[in-house]
């Protein structure tokens, strides 16, 4: 069976250092890998997806960045936090976009920029 | 563009009883998957149910229900004989082939004994 997790649980950061949150797939190959953010009490606002390695979307401009140095790990990095960066950050994988299989999320990253 | 809209921001039920969570969407396409997922204080995310658009029969698991009406781009979400475990924000979700996943801001739904 698949399952996916992510690390670290939760993290407390000053700003301006460096982020990198870690997120692995097993039991299947070639997924399609997002990263989402979550601020308190809001919704899901999709940060990247990647359909394969080194094939790597943004959809929103900001300080952060992803990688996917293998088919079933996806990194999401910083190299200077900012306050707002704060948030809960869950990865999640799925089957290729040409099907339309659900999401299967990950246990979540808390981050806490102070 | 696709949206996904949940226009109650919190709601409340008591144990036992029936509630029903609302979503509409809005899409030219006509083959799609809808989802619900629960977000539980523990915050993972979980699948509680899909349908796929070109079914007519509401898809059922358990005691989770939905009323899919995809003229009216509505796909509510009923949960019957409601339990304490069921106290979660409850987003809904559209996927079309080839697509990204769209969310709605999800409703937070408590279960009160």
């Amino acid at each position: 069976s698949q399952t996916i997790h992510q690390w670290p649980a939760t993290l407390v950061q000053p700003v301006g250092s460096p982020l990198s949150l870690e997120c692995t797939v097993e039991g299947t190959s070639n997924p399609n890998l997002y990263w989402y953010r979550q601020a308190a009490g809001r919704g899901l606002q999709l940060l990247f997806y990647s359909i394969g390695i080194d094939q790597i979307s943004s959809e929103v401009p900001q300080n952060l960045s992803a990688s996917r140095p293998q088919d079933r790990q996806f990194i999401l990095s910083s190299k200077k936090l900012l306050l707002s960066d704060s948030g809960f950050y869950l990865c999640a994988w799925s089957v290729s976009l040409g099907e339309a299989g659900e999401l299967f999320f990950g246990e979540g990253s808390r981050l806490t920029v102070l | 563009a696709q949206t996904v809209t949940q226009s109650q921001p919190e709601m409340s039920v008591q144990e036992a009883e029936t509630v029903t969570l609302s979503c509409t969407y809005d899409t030219s396409e006509s083959n799609y998957y809808l989802f619900w997922y629960k977000q539980p204080p523990s915050r993972q995310m979980i699948l509680v149910i899909r349908q796929e658009a070109y079914k007519q029969q509401n898809a059922t698991e358990n005691r989770f229900s939905v009323n899919f009406q995809k003229a009216a781009k509505s796909f509510s979400l009923k949960i019957s004989d409601s339990q304490l475990g069921d106290t979660a924000m409850y987003f809904c979700a559209f996927r079309h082939y080839g697509q990204n996943f769209v969310f709605g801001p999800g409703t937070r739904l408590s279960v009160l004994p």
